[in-house]
């Protein structure tokens, strides 16, 4: 099994360019969210989606969009880098929104210059 | 504001030895904890959960104990292993994470 897979592996982007993250998952879980990992920072929840057609903020969600077409698919986009941005950005998938153990993807290495 | 914490960023051990990492939270209405391993270059994997209505939960050569008088859980890793060495999350709900704290292992 594929399980949460991310593109790129890594991106260099310059300020003020946009781009989009790509995240799916083949376990047909309900729930998706994005996070970003700073050094000394832990993980922090950009956005999530409970379902197809449903999304919502997390703790960080300014500077970012998502949207949930499919059950599948749950892409970050940014909508113009800036360096705060620097980071390394996972998604997961799991059953629940809570109370439920998420899959993680080997995460998307961003730097902006 | 709610929080989840490690007590130490990084732990060293011999090989062999038992590692113990600690996890404080906030929120005494919390429910569920889980605790990740992160390896490096690699997003975190799940090891072991626990619900608020135990206190203890043991898996393959790991155990967590929560106290809830407390607000504190710990992972406890026995014959620690060089493949032991990443770093661990504790997770309340599964969402909120800690810092980590990075295990080193000797040997």
């Amino acid at each position: 099994n594929a399980g949460v897979t991310q593109t790129p592996k890594f991106q260099v982007l310059k300020t003020g360019q946009s781009m989009t993250l790509q995240c799916a998952q083949d376990m047909n879980h309900e729930y998706m969210s994005w996070y970003r990992q700073d050094p000394g920072m832990g993980l922090r929840l950009i956005h999530y989606s409970v379902g197809a057609g449903i999304t919502d903020q997390g703790e960080v969600p300014n500077g970012y969009n998502v949207s949930r077409s499919t059950t599948e698919d749950f892409p970050l986009r940014l909508l113009s880098a800036a360096p705060s941005q620097t980071s390394v950005y996972f998604c997961a998938s799991s059953w629940g929104q809570s109370n439920q153990p998420q899959h993680f993807g080997d995460g998307t290495r961003l730097s902006i210059l | 504001g709610e929080s989840v914490g490690l007590h130490l960023p990084t732990l060293s051990v011999q090989e062999g030895d038992n590692s113990i990492i600690n996890c404080a939270y906030s929120n005494s209405a919390s429910d569920y904890f889980i605790w990740y391993k992160q390896e490096s270059g690699k997003g975190p994997q799940f090891i072991i959960d626990i619900r608020s209505n135990m206190d203890k939960r043991q898996g393959q050569r790991v155990t967590v104990l929560l106290n809830k008088t407390v607000k504190h859980l710990s992972l406890q890793i026995a014959a620690t292993q060089p493949g032991d060495s990443a770093v661990y999350f504790c997770a309340e709900k599964g969402m909120r994470f800690g810092a980590g704290t990075r295990l080193t292992v000797k040997p």
